[in-house]
């Protein structure tokens, strides 16, 4: 079977670090991407990992390790606009399949 | 570069109804999928277009769901009739389909469907 697993929920103050983690258990393995959605929004593509390591894009970096199953999503110098859902997803052979997300709350 | 459009954005009807949602993917873009998000849950693939052949339906309800993409453009799923386990929002997404996987895919920003 496959799966994802990321907490449902996380709080935080603006101007922290938050980190989201996302375990997965899936077959053909090409890669794990991060998408971000806003209440009522379409979701947003955030970052991809291929390989094992860090890719940074601003304030957000995305980590992978493929030996571990396990990624995460960092944020830092978190703003309210952060508040949102993000989703890991893991592209499998042919097709993205998604964790079932977690929602942020970023409080002043 | 416009994005990808869908309508209508919310769509109420009563359940045996029939719905329909189109979607305009991004200039250029071979690639088409249309998704179903439920609350509280991460979007789930239903179908999978490469220009107009359907390569992957395997998660689409054939019983009462159909899709088609004719010219290989802009895209119609439909539903009929409609069940109350269908309220959902429908997203669609593309992608350029030119480079292999993995594809970044863009999504449009959904119909939110509500069966009553």
């Amino acid at each position: 079977g496959q799966s994802l697993e990321q907490p449902s929920e996380v709080t935080a103050v603006e101007g922290a670090i938050v980190q989201i983690n996302c375990t997965y258990q899936t077959s053909g393995f090409y890669g794990l991407s991060w998408y971000q959605q806003h209440d009522g929004g379409a979701p947003t593509f955030l970052s991809y990992n291929a390989l094992d390591g860090l890719e940074e894009t601003g304030r957000f970096s995305s980590f992978l390790s493929r030996s571990d199953s396990y990624g995460y999503l960092l944020l830092q110098e978190l703003q309210m606009k952060d508040s949102a859902s993000y989703f890991c997803a893991v592209y499998n052979t042919d097709k993205l399949i998604f964790g079932t997300g977690t929602r942020l709350q970023v409080f002043p | 570069e416009a994005g990808v459009v869908q309508s209508p954005r919310y769509k109420i009807i009563e359940k045996k109804q029939p719905v329909a949602f189109w979607c305009n993917p991004i200039s250029g873009h071979n690639t088409l999928y249309w998704y179903r998000q439920n609350l509280g849950q991460g979007p789930e693939l239903l179908i999978r277009y490469e220009n107009e052949e359907a390569v992957d339906d395997s998660q689409l309800p054939k019983d009462r769901f159909s899709a088609e993409r004719l010219k290989g453009v802009d895209s119609t799923l439909k539903i009929q009739p409609a069940e109350l386990g269908d309220s959902a929002v429908y997203l669609c997404a593309s992608s350029a389909g030119d480079r292999g996987l993995p594809d970044t895919q863009y999504f449009g920003p959904g119909t939110r469907l509500t069966v009553l």
